[in-house]
Parts: structure tokens; C-alpha cells; sequence
């Protein structure tokens, strides 16, 4: 059973297109995270949503729109499409606890604009 | 500047041989989580650590914690193959409820 899941796992596009990702998490989680990995593997939070409230968005265009329709979801928006924005994707849920921010993440999108 | 630096930045090491990665913050880790990535695949969890001085060890992968809580090394005894990858280390913040990670070490095991 895939707990945190993520599509398409591949993606390309052209510069100016508008394209979607999409996430989901099977663990009951309560928050999750949008994370883009660059070319040279550095990995960054983009978005948290906990209970489909946007906690956390860590200066990023708004280009960028996450939409989370429920606890289980949490989307990603892209408008207008940039050559910098070529990168991985990953989605991640966790339990919000303050023991722990052990956090569960899907397999990536790798999302290529030409 | 990164507020957490890992090194090496890559690893080669002959299968069966001892290695260590580092994992340094520039300020006090509320919590340390090592994940590991492989080519194509999401992070998986390894291990937490939040008590200065906690030592942490699953199979043949031990991670400890300094005890100032700014420093923390990944250790894997007799490497294998299925070591390979690529580890990073990510700090909570407190009360932030995200993660900040390194830029990752790349370790290639031999044969």
C-alpha cells in the first residue's frame, strides 16, 4: 500500500504552460508539505498545510498555488511556466506532534520545462 | 550559507569497509532526522534524534547526536551495496513544524 503517493512522476512541459501535481496520503496525517529538490539535490520546503490550512509558504512565486481539498490531499499549481522551474517535487505528510516532525514522502515528480 | 552542512558531499567506499557522514548546524537542533534517497525515489526515514549525547542504531547504521545538539554523525558498519544513495540530514526548527536539510552525501559502495 503506497502511503504518500504522487502524480505524474514524470513531467514535461514547455516554458509558459500551466501544469498540476497532485498528492495524496493514505496515514491519517494531518499536515503536509510541498519540498523542491534542485539539480544540485538541495531540498526545500515550498508549502505546509495542516488541516487544509496553508501554515507555512517559504517565499515562493506566486506562481506556485497548493490547494488542499481535504487532510488526504494537497496539490500543486503551476501558472506560466519557467525554465527554473525544473526540479523534483516531492510531497510529504506527517502527524503534526511536537515530539516529532518525522515525515512521510512520496516517490517525486520530475517536472522538466523546455 | 546552508544551516546545515553535511560531509563529505560524496562518498566512494569499497563494500564491507566503515564510513561516516556528518550532518553540522549553525544553531541548536531541536530534533535531527537522517533520511536516505535513492536515484528516482522519495526519502526514507532512518532516524531521529533530540537529546544531546543520544545514540541511535538500526542494522548496521548508528546515529548519534552531540551533546551540544549542533552536530551529528551517521555511521554504517561493513557496508553493502544496498547502502547506496544519497543521505541527508534535516533539523526541526522548534514549533516550526518543517524541516531544513543539507545538501545531501552521495555514498557509492564498491563491489
Amino acid at each position: 500500500d503506497t502511503a504518500v503517493s504522487q502524480t505524474p512522476k514524470y513531467l514535461v512541459t514547455q516554458m509558459g504552460n500551466d501544469k498540476s501535481i497532485k498528492c495524496e496520503q493514505n496515514l491519517g496525517h494531518d499536515t503536509m508539505y510541498w519540498y523542491k529538490q534542485d539539480s544540485k539535490k538541495f531540498l526545500k520546503i515550498m508549502f505546509s498545510y495542516n488541516n487544509k490550512e496553508l501554515i507555512i509558504n517559504e517565499t515562493v512565486p506566486n506562481r506556485f498555488s497548493p490547494k488542499s481539498p481535504d487532510k488526504a490531499h494537497l496539490n500543486l499549481h503551476i501558472n506560466s511556466l519557467e525554465l527554473g522551474d525544473s526540479a523534483v517535487y516531492f510531497c510529504a505528510s506527517s502527524q503534526a506532534d511536537r515530539r516529532s516532525y518525522e515525515q512521510y514522502f512520496g516517490p517525486g515528480t520530475r517536472l522538466t520545462v523546455t | 550559507s546552508q544551516e546545515l552542512e553535511q560531509s563529505p558531499q560524496s562518498l566512494i567506499v569499497q563494500e564491507g569497509k566503515n564510513l561516516t557522514i556528518n550532518c553540522t548546524s549553525s544553531k541548536t537542533l531541536y530534533g535531527l532526522y537522517w533520511y536516505k534517497q535513492k536515484y528516482g525515489e522519495g526519502l526514507i526515514f532512518l532516524m531521529m534524534l533530540q537529546k544531546g549525547g543520544e545514540e541511535k542504531s538500526h542494522e548496521k547504521i548508528t546515529a548519534k547526536l552531540d551533546e551540544k545538539k549542533q552536530q551529528s554523525s551517521l555511521h554504517i558498519t561493513a557496508s553493502q551495496p544496498s547502502h547506496a544513495g544519497i543521505y541527508l540530514c534535516g533539523a526541526d526548527r522548534g514549533g516550526a513544524q518543517k524541516l531544513v536539510f543539507g545538501q545531501g552525501t552521495r555514498l557509492t559502495i564498491n563491489p
